[in-house]
Order: C-alpha cells, then structure tokens, then sequence
C-alpha cells in the first residue's frame, strides 16, 4: 500500500512569489491535514480538508490556503512568499475525521530567498 | 492558548539502556495522543498512540503511559537500539472548529550510542 505523497521534495522560490504543493494521500483516506514544521516553531497546524472542503484552520495568515479535490488529493498554495515561509510543509492522511490515526508523508521542503 | 509541552529536549543513553519522554498538555478535552519518531529527511512516523479510555498500551519495546488526572503522558523505550535513534514528537488532539487538530511537543532527540 503506498504511502502519503508529496511533491516536490525541494522547492527554492523568490519572495514575493507564489508556490503551489501537492499531497496525495493514502489509498481510502479522505482526510488531509496540512503542518508547517520549522526549527523554532516546530510542527504547526495548518488547516484540515475532509470530503474536498476545509474543515479546521490554524492560525495562519490568509497567504496560506489548500483546496481538496473528488479523489482527496490536496494542493497548498502561499501567495507572497515572506522568508520567513521557509520551512518544511507536511501532509498528513487519515482516514476519517477526528482522532484517527495521521499518517505523514515526506515533505517538501521550500526555500525563500 | 493549548500547549503540549515536552521533556527532555535531549536524551542520550547507551545502548540497551531505556529512554523515557515525558509530556504535559493543557486541554482536558484532549482524548487522543500519538507519539511520532522523524529520522532526518523525513517525515514523521506514527510509533505508537493511546486513547482517553487507556491507562497504558504496549508495543514490543515501546510503551505508552497516560494519567488523564494530572495530564500527563509518557513514552517508554525498553532496549534501546541505535537505530532508535531519531527526534520524537508527542501531540495531544484538541477540538477546533469543526473538528480536531494535533497540538505537537517541540520534541526530543534521542541519540542512543553502541
């Protein structure tokens, strides 16, 4: 059974820009979950997609949005890109809603410069 | 705000010796706690987890201890081995919104030495 997908692993842009990553998750999982993972803030909750709507946000700036489609694949996407964006942006499947096991997938790591 | 709060940041044994990682949260309503191991590079993995309705739970050398009352919570290695070696994170859910979400400890590394 494959695990939880991310792409790309490794992503440099340019502040101001914009970036788009993709999680796909585990065969039969409809829930994702999007964390922000840096050195001084660790492992951040970003918001939560179930049945292809946003279910949860944490508390991020609205440059930070996702979207589900029918098959629950997940994509993010930060507009104006600030350096202190850089981080490692983790995608977590589960099977259903509410205290189910998360399965994380690799990550994408992304450089502002 | 929620906060789970983890110790020790850092945690060397030697081989064979048990590691233990301790966690607080702040929540009452939290009822599920996972406990995840990330090696570098990669994401992190689901080790072990325990519910509200469960004291302790076993898995060959790692053990989880939860005390609702005091909102505590522990992970246990018995026998440690170097490839156990890795940062470990321990989060608590909380209700948000329509939902859940995971509350993460900043983590602890553990280098286990031969």
């Amino acid at each position: 059974k494959a695990g939880v997908t991310q792409t790309p692993r490794y992503l440099i842009k340019t502040r101001g820009q914009q970036v788009t990553l993709s999680c796909s998750p585990i065969s039969g999982h409809r829930s994702v979950s999007w964390y922000q993972q840096t050195p001084g803030q660790g492992l951040q909750f970003l918001f939560e997609y179930f049945s292809e709507t946003q279910r949860n946000k944490g508390n991020f700036p609205g440059r930070f949005s996702g979207r589900q489609f029918s098959n629950s694949r997940s994509e993010m996407n930060v507009s104006t890109l600030e350096l202190g964006d850089s981080a490692l942006y983790l995608c977590a499947s589960s099977r259903g809603r509410g205290n189910t096991e998360a399965f994380f997938g690799q990550g994408t790591r992304l450089t502002v410069v | 705000g929620e906060n789970v709060e983890q110790h020790p940041s850092t945690l060397s044994v030697q081989e064979g010796d048990s590691a233990v990682i301790k966690c607080t949260y702040s929540d009452s309503a939290s009822n599920y706690f996972p406990w995840y191991k990330q090696e570098l590079g990669k994401g992190p993995q689901l080790i072990i987890d325990i519910r509200s309705n469960v004291g302790e739970k076993k898995d060959q050398r790692i053990a989880v201890t939860l005390n609702k009352t005091a909102k505590h919570f522990s992970l246990h290695i018995t026998e440690t081995q170097p490839e156990d070696s890795a940062v470990y994170f321990c989060a608590a859910s909380i209700p948000i919104q329509a939902g859940t979400a995971l509350i993460f400890g900043k983590g602890t590394t553990l280098s286990v030495s031969s």
